[in-house]
């Protein structure tokens, strides 16, 4: 079947200019998982949602980053006003139950390039 | 809070030798131990998972590792590898009673040359 589709693949901006990052998870997986990956920080976690809800923001950085989950399905994480060390690539996973146990499912990742 | 560490951030190998690639973890309560794959410009896949039971652990790709409680580690084998291996490898970890994602080690670039 489908697996996580992210989109866009790649995106430019400029500083200071706000970016949507869309995440379609594997159809039925109840939790879905946004992570970051740069050179300096490795691969962080940024939030989790279960169905609608984000019981876990611990990991997002600033209150510029924002993200939100509807219908159970399609997620959206929203960076304002970007500055150059949001520069990275983002990936979204998703698992079917949300447990400790369960296997993360990734995405290709979308690159964000902040000029 | 838990934490992975990744010894070795490039393993360079000939192609059919053997090779492993070292994780330790740290952690107040039990873990479930992963270990992902990363090729060029694609996301991460699941080589293998320790929950429980044998601590000897078989995945995909030939690859294997193995849980050692008293030394915190889950290292990854490879008893002979291919060039198609090349790759990042993560080592990572969730527990059980503070939530559900995964803490990553800092990965290991494992390059197999001919």
């Amino acid at each position: 079947g489908a697996g996580v589709s992210q989109s866009p693949s790649n995106k430019v901006t400029e500083k200071g200019k706000d970016v949507e990052l869309r995440c379609d998870p594997i159809s039925g997986h109840t939790a879905l998982y946004w992570y970051r990956q740069s050179l300096g920080q490795g691969l962080e976690f940024l939030i989790y949602f279960q169905g609608n809800s984000a019981p876990d923001k611990s990991g997002l950085p600033s209150d510029r980053f924002s993200a939100e989950r509807t219908g159970g399905s399609v997620s959206t994480l929203t960076i304002q006003r970007t500055q150059q060390e949001d520069s990275a690539v983002y990936l979204c996973a998703s698992s079917l139950n949300g447990m400790s146990t369960d296997t993360q499912y990734f995405g290709p990742g979308t690159r964000l390039t902040v000029l | 809070a838990q934490s992975v560490t990744q010894l070795d951030s490039q393993v360079p190998v000939f192609e059919e030798a053997p090779v492993e690639l070292r994780c330790n973890y740290s952690s107040s309560v039990s873990v479930y131990l992963f270990w992902y794959v990363q090729y060029p410009n694609q996301g991460l896949q699941l080589l293998l998972k320790y929950l429980s039971g044998s601590t000897l652990v078989k995945g995909i790709n030939g690859f294997e590792a193995e849980f050692n409680k008293s030394q915190t580690s889950f290292h990854l084998r490879k008893p002979s590898v291919h060039i198609s291996d090349t790759a990042e490898y993560f080592c990572a970890v969730t527990v059980n009673d503070a939530g559900n994602m995964l803490t990553f080690g800092g990965g290991t670039r494992l390059m197999v040359k001919p």
